[in-house]
């Protein structure tokens, strides 16, 4: 079936470094691919979104290119901050009726 | 505040017991799906209704059912509950029938069966 695979963590990087999050999606159909976050006891919040190939999603200085030839939509940010520090999860739709198949999540730890 | 709410927030039980979990969809959204996360499984699609009727099926157990009342709230029932049970558990709503479009997710409930 469907899945999506992305780096667990948990990523602990520095104030103002650069972040990338590594996902990369089963082909099949067409689906559109989300970046979903979840800060400590909330649900979850979409984070940015791209439904076609080469489409850029992008929100709060977030960043994320649909990328057909490698199966891949890594999240990408300039300059961290500590307010990101959150569990970040990919996914993709199912195609039609079915939910959203999420990766595993990716706890990102910010230090100042 | 995505629009969703989910009651209760928390629910503790005992095993073998039944459980019935609340959603109210967004105003306006008809699709309301139903995930289950927890630590070993992550984040699974259980199910989802559209505008009433059962629109897909996920990993959802034969315990577990759910329905879509007229007013498009929606609630999951959990019965003969195990341990392995204990989870939080999200709905989200999208006003169409498809999952290509952005889900608006509640804050869950978190089961804990003892």
């Amino acid at each position: 079936g469907d899945s999506v695979t992305q780096m667990e963590g948990p990523v602990t990087l520095s104030e103002e470094a650069f972040l990338t999050i590594n996902c990369t999606y089963t082909a099949t159909g067409y689906p559109s691919l989300f970046w979903y976050v979840q800060y400590p006891g909330e649900g979850l919040q979409l984070l940015l979104k791209a439904t076609k190939a080469d489409d850029k999603g992008s929100n709060k200085g977030f960043e994320a290119t649909y990328r057909k030839e490698t199966t891949s939509f890594h999240l990408e940010k300039g300059s961290v901050q500590v307010s990101d520090s959150a569990v970040y999860f990919c996914a993709r739709s199912g195609g039609g009726a079915d939910g959203l198949t999420f990766g595993k999540g990716t706890h990102l730890i910010i230090q100042p | 505040d995505s629009g969703v709410t989910q009651t209760p927030k928390h629910l503790i039980t005992a095993t073998g017991q039944r459980v019935t979990l609340r959603c109210s969809p967004r105003s306006g959204d008809l699709s309301v799906y139903w995930y289950q996360q927890s630590l070993d499984q992550g984040l699974q699609f259980l199910i989802q209704y559209y505008n009433g009727e059962e629109r897909a099926k996920g990993n959802i157990l034969e315990r577990f059912s759910a329905q879509q009342f007229p007013d498009l709230h929606s609630e999951l029932n959990l019965s003969s509950l195990e341990l392995g049970d204990s989870a939080l558990y999200f709905c989200a709503s999208t006003p169409g029938r498809s999952s290509y479009n952005e889900q608006f997710f509640g804050p869950g409930t978190r089961l804990t069966v003892l």
